[in-house]
């Protein structure tokens, strides 16, 4: 499979536990997006990466989220201390460049406890 | 406040009839606008991409028509099959660094 790979797909955890979520992109993509879903919503932006540098940090990523994308290939979205309001789908998404196809994985659903 | 606003919020078809999406969107600067489809409870599927100059684009069934000049965008279903239910979410990529705006999506059930 040489789409966009997300692990896991499910992930349970008590509050105040930390998680740590993994996505591999397309290989030659060198764009990689995180975005953040709840039930009925559209996904909502959370960061982006060009390569291994982190260019945008949404609102939403509190200082509990930390993105990483360590050689410009896969990046790991870490949630510290979790809440039962982070409880969500967690989407990733990897592109070419501005104006190709975004590919999304099929995203790491997250249940906080 | 969204920059893009999508109608109706979900609807309800019969399997063969026709059914058009709305997409209403104020990202400035426009880069382009995309339609995708999401199956419950895995990532979205690019149906189309659109930029400014572009007018209608098809796959398959699917006809997304963009007036750039309105900031308005239409997805139409044809003779929909049963396939076809799922979320069906409008996005706007704005001219900077190809930032994702998504809207809140149009919840397709397609009925026997």
């Amino acid at each position: 499979d040489t789409g966009v790979s997300q692990n896991p797909r499910h992930k349970i955890t008590k509050r105040g536990q930390n998680v740590t979520f993994r996505c591999d992109p397309i290989s030659e993509h060198n764009r990689l997006y995180w975005y953040r879903q709840t039930l009925g919503q559209g996904p909502e932006f959370l960061t982006y990466f060009q390569n291994e540098a982190q260019l945008e940090k949404s609102r939403l990523l509190s200082d509990r989220f930390s993105a990483e994308r360590p050689k410009g290939s896969f990046s790991t979205l870490e949630i510290q201390r979790t809440e039962q309001g982070d409880s969500a789908m967690y989407l990733c998404a990897s592109s070419l460049g501005r104006g190709s196809e975004a590919f999304f994985g099929q995203g790491t659903r997250l249940t906080v406890v | 406040k969204n920059q893009v606003e999508q109608s109706p919020q979900s609807l309800i078809i019969l399997e063969g009839k026709n059914c058009t999406l709305q997409c209403n969107y104020t990202v400035s600067p426009f880069s382009n606008l995309r339609w995708y489809k999401q199956d419950t409870g895995r990532g979205p599927v690019s149906l189309t991409i659109m930029t400014f100059s572009e007018n209608t684009k098809s796959n398959g069934r699917y006809t997304a028509t963009l007036d750039a000049d309105t900031k308005q965008s239409s997805l139409h279903i044809t003779a929909s099959q049963l396939s076809d239910s799922a979320s069906y979410i409008c996005v706007v990529s704005d001219d900077s660094w190809g930032k994702l705006q998504f809207g809140a999506g149009t919840q397709v059930v397609v009925t026997p």
